[in-house]
C-alpha cells in the first residue's frame, strides 16, 4: 500500500517551457488536491477534485490546468512555466473530507 | 468562508519546557480541525484532528490539542518538548461534508537545548 505518490520529485524548468506533475493514490479515494508551499505562506490549494472526471479551482489556480481521466491519478499541468511558479507541490487525497493523505512533495524551480 | 490564523510564525523554547501553538479558526458551519508537522525536506505527516465527540484531542509524539467552539481555537500543547520536534507545525480546517482543507501560514518551533 503505497498510500499517495508524487512524480518526480525534483524539476527544473526554463521559463515558458511545459511539464505535468503526476499524483497516484491507491487508497480509492474520491477525492484529490494539489497544494502548493512557499516559505510564510502555508499551503494554498490550487486544484482539486472530488470525483473522476471532475475538477475545481482552489485558492491559486492561475497558470495551472488539472485532469482526473482516472479516479487514482490527478495530474497537474503548467502549460508555460513561470519563476513565480517555483514551489514545492503536494498533492493529497481524501475519503469524504475527514482525513488527508499526502504525497512527498515535488521541488519545483523555474529559471 | 473559512480561514485559519496561526498567531505565532516562530515559536523558539528550550528542551524539556512545555509548548504551546495557536490556531484560531473562522467558520459559521461546523468543522473538523487538524495539526501536522513538516519536518525539514519532508512531507507532510498528520499530528492529530478533531472531527467530533471530546474536545481533549491526542496524538501522535506526546501532542494534544483542546477545541474551543466558544473561542474558536485548537492550540496545539506539550507539556515537555525533545530536540527532536524542532519543525514546522500546520493548523488547518475542513468545512464538515466538504471537500477543501484550508491551511494556516504555519508555526516554526525551534527547540534549543
Amino acid at each position: 500500500n503505497a498510500g499517495v505518490t508524487q512524480t518526480p520529485k525534483f524539476r527544473v524548468l526554463k521559463t515558458g517551457q511545459s511539464m505535468t506533475l503526476l499524483c497516484a493514490q491507491d487508497m480509492n479515494h474520491e477525492y484529490m488536491y494539489w497544494y502548493r508551499q512557499d516559505p510564510g505562506m502555508g499551503l494554498r490549494l490550487i486544484h482539486y477534485s472530488v470525483g473522476e472526471g471532475t475538477t475545481a479551482k482552489g485558492e491559486v489556480p492561475d497558470g495551472y490546468n488539472v485532469s482526473r481521466l482516472k479516479k487514482q491519478n490527478f495530474l497537474l499541468g503548467l502549460e508555460s512555466a513561470a519563476p513565480s511558479q517555483t514551489s514545492v507541490y503536494f498533492c493529497a487525497s481524501s475519503y469524504r473530507g475527514d482525513g488527508f493523505y499526502f504525497g512527498p512533495g515535488t521541488r519545483l524551480l523555474v529559471l | 468562508a473559512q480561514s485559519v490564523t496561526q498567531l505565532d510564525s516562530q515559536v523558539p523554547v528550550f528542551e524539556e519546557a512545555p509548548v504551546e501553538l495557536r490556531c484560531n479558526y473562522s467558520s459559521s458551519v461546523s468543522v473538523y480541525l487538524f495539526w501536522y508537522v513538516q519536518y525539514p525536506n519532508q512531507g507532510l505527516q498528520l499530528l492529530l484532528k478533531y472531527l467530533s465527540g471530546s474536545t481533549l484531542v491526542k496524538g501522535i509524539n506526546g501532542f494534544e490539542a483542546e477545541f474551543n467552539k466558544s473561542q474558536t481555537s485548537f492550540h496545539l500543547r506539550k507539556p515537555s518538548v525533545h530536540i527532536s520536534d524542532t519543525a514546522e507545525y500546520f493548523c488547518a480546517v475542513s468545512v464538515f461534508n466538504t471537500d477543501k482543507l484550508i491551511f494556516g501560514t504555519g508555526t516554526r518551533l525551534q527547540v534549543f537545548p
